[in-house]
């Protein structure tokens, strides 16, 4: 049983570039979410789908901002435009349904100069 | 508006020691509260969590109480190691829609040998 898997683990990009970073969920999670962490902060959520459909986003994404999960297996989050705020790690999570635990992957780690 | 709060910032405990973090939340309808360790460069990994159905939970050298009127719960570490030298964060989320997780800011633990 693989876990939650993010790619890729780090990213550094200019201010102004578009980024696109990939979370494949654990097999048969049909829920996924995507946090922001900044450091020393705790993970912030920023959109949620169950299968393919997104329905929930929070403030926090920006029209900047777009996450897909085409096909309800693994989901991208992209960042147009990137800005130096945009600096963090992006965390993504998986459920199963039925089931209360969220299991993040490890992180992309998104550097903006 | 912070709707976890979490305590101490940071905590130093002796080796064999009790670690103690504290949580306490405002949304009344906030259903089930896990808590997640987190290690330098890594994602967030479930460590235990509890429903408000019940005052106290263990797994382990961890274990949950809970306070249903006063808004709290806290996470007892027994016998603290230099391994469990980490970051800790309480977290509490609703039943029913996305159930995203709001996080507290989280307890930096060192554990002396």
């Amino acid at each position: 049983d693989t876990g939650v898997s993010q790619d890729p683990r780090h990213k550094i990009t200019k201010r102004g570039q578009n980024v696109t970073f990939r979370c494949d969920p654990i097999s048969e999670h049909n829920r996924l979410y995507w946090y922001r962490q900044t450091l020393g902060q705790g993970p912030e959520f920023l959109t949620y789908f169950q299968n393919e459909a997104q329905l929930e986003k929070s403030r926090l994404l920006s029209d900047r901002f777009s996450a897909e999960r085409p096909k309800g297996s693994f989901s991208t989050l992209e960042i147009q435009r990137t800005e130096q705020g945009d600096s963090a790690m992006y965390l993504c999570a998986s459920r199963g349904q039925g089931a209360n635990e969220q299991f993040f992957g490890p992180g992309t780690r998104l550097t903006v100069l | 508006q912070q709707q976890v709060k979490q305590s101490p910032q940071s905590l130093i405990v002796q080796k064999g020691g009790i670690s103690i973090i504290n949580c306490a939340y405002e949304n009344t309808a906030f259903d089930y509260f896990p808590w997640y360790q987190q290690f330098p460069g890594k994602g967030p990994a479930l460590l235990i969590a509890i429903r408000p159905d019940v005052s106290e939970k263990k797994e382990g050298r961890f274990t949950i109480s809970f306070n249903k009127s006063a808004k709290q719960f806290s996470l007892h570490i027994m016998d603290s190691q230099p391994g469990d030298s980490a970051t800790y964060f309480c977290a509490a989320s609703l039943q029913g829609g996305s159930e995203k997780l709001v996080f507290g800011k989280g307890t930096k633990l060192t554990v002396n040998p």
